[in-house]
Order: C-alpha cells, then sequence, then structure tokens
C-alpha cells in the first residue's frame, strides 16, 4: 500500500529560527513529490520535486528530493509568524489511469514571535 | 483570477438528507479530484475524473458519487449522507496529470451531518 510519512507532526520554533520537516514514501510508480502550506484553507502548492538532488528553491523555502532514500525535505530559514501553517507533503504516482496524490497527515509547524 | 470555486463552504444537515457539494474550475483544467481531510489521517481521495465523462474511485468512495458533464464542473453527491461522512471537503484540479503538474486546491467545504 502507497504511503507518505511526515515527521514530526508538530514543529513549535521561535522567529529566525530555521527549520526542517521531513517527508518519506513508499509510492507505487513513483512520479514527483509535491509539497504544499496550509493555512486556514485551501493547499497553496510550495515546490513538485521529480530528481533527485536538485534543490529548489522560492525566498526563504527549499526543497531537496532523494530518490535513492525515498525521502524529501523542507527548509525554512529565518521563520516568520507567517510561515505557522500545516505543511503537506504527497506523492504523485503515474502510468495507466493514476497521476494521483497520495498525502502525508501534515507537520503542524507553529512559529511564536 | 485563476481558481477552483467550492460551494457550499460550510453546511450542517441531517442523515439521509441527500447533499450536492459542487465544484467549479475556471483554468480549463483537464484533471479533477475531490478529497475529504479528516484529523490524524490527512488529506485522502475520495473520487477523480480524468477529463468530461471519464471518473474513477479513489481511496474513500463510498457513500459518495460524482458526475463529469462539462470540463469545468465536478460536483460531489452524497445520496444518503451518515454522521462518518463529516468531514472537510476538498476539490483540486490540475491541467493535464501527465504533463506532470501540481493540483490547485479550491477553500474547501465543510460539512457537518447529524
Amino acid at each position: 500500500e502507497d504511503k507518505v510519512v511526515q515527521s514530526p507532526l508538530s514543529l513549535v520554533v521561535h522567529e529566525g529560527d530555521t527549520v526542517t520537516l521531513n517527508c518519506s514514501y513508499e509510492v507505487t510508480n513513483f512520479r514527483s513529490l509535491l509539497w504544499y502550506k496550509q493555512e486556514k484553507k485551501a493547499p497553496t502548492f510550495l515546490f513538485m520535486l521529480t530528481s533527485s538532488g536538485i534543490e529548489k528553491k522560492s525566498g526563504r523555502l527549499s526543497s531537496i528530493l532523494d530518490k535513492k532514500e525515498l525521502f524529501s525535505i523542507l527548509n525554512i530559514t529565518a521563520t516568520q509568524t507567517g510561515d505557522s501553517a500545516v505543511y503537506l507533503c504527497a506523492g504523485m504516482n503515474y502510468g495507466g489511469s493514476q497521476g494521483n496524490l497520495i498525502f502525508g497527515k501534515g507537520t503542524k509547524l507553529s512559529v511564536k514571535p | 483570477e485563476a481558481q477552483v470555486t467550492q460551494n457550499p463552504r460550510y453546511l450542517i444537515t441531517v442523515t439521509g438528507k441527500k447533499l450536492t457539494v459542487t465544484c467549479s474550475q475556471n483554468m480549463n483544467h483537464e484533471y479533477m479530484s475531490w478529497y475529504r481531510q479528516d484529523p490524524g489521517l490527512g488529506l485522502r481521495q475520495i473520487y477523480y475524473s480524468m477529463n468530461v465523462e471519464v471518473t474513477d474511485k479513489g481511496d474513500v468512495p463510498e457513500g459518495y458519487k460524482v458526475s463529469r458533464k462539462e470540463k469545468r464542473n465536478f460536483p460531489l453527491i452524497l445520496e444518503s449522507p451518515s454522521p462518518n461522512q463529516t468531514s472537510l471537503y476538498f476539490c483540486a484540479s490540475s491541467l493535464r496529470q501527465f504533463r506532470n503538474q501540481p493540483q490547485h486546491f479550491g477553500d474547501g467545504t465543510r460539512l457537518s451531518i447529524l
């Protein structure tokens, strides 16, 4: 059975700290690994990672995929209170009629002023 | 503005009373999907649709129906809702899955079945 496991489940840091969120996956016919940020409502897309070892960066956020170890990390540097959210990791499979997302349970990040 | 729109945003209803949650996207996306999100269980896929008139079951389809008569709309139907369907529901769409596109989510519909 496909699964995506995120750790930690929750994390409390102070503004300015750097955090690393973890995501491991077992996805049949794996295609890509996606990260989403969910505040009060819809998950919003952050990154899609398809190739191993290539870091994707957007401002203070960055992410990288290791397809050998079936693992991805999301880094946030110089955290701000606006980074408080649930961060979701999802594996995408492909082939046949698939191409769906298998989500982890999320990491709840709280950034204290 | 490109968006996925769900209605209603909130609904409280009673067991057995049929309801429909609408989902509409204005991005000409081919792929659409419904998820439910429950504490401790994360987002789980209910149904998805690869194109008009093509739908398929996700991980938790029991008790739900969908239809895709038009590209932009993908309603979720609960014929006889039960309390275990109380949840937060998200509709999502993407351009075309085999172009490896991320899914874009609606703002969610919180359903409470009494």
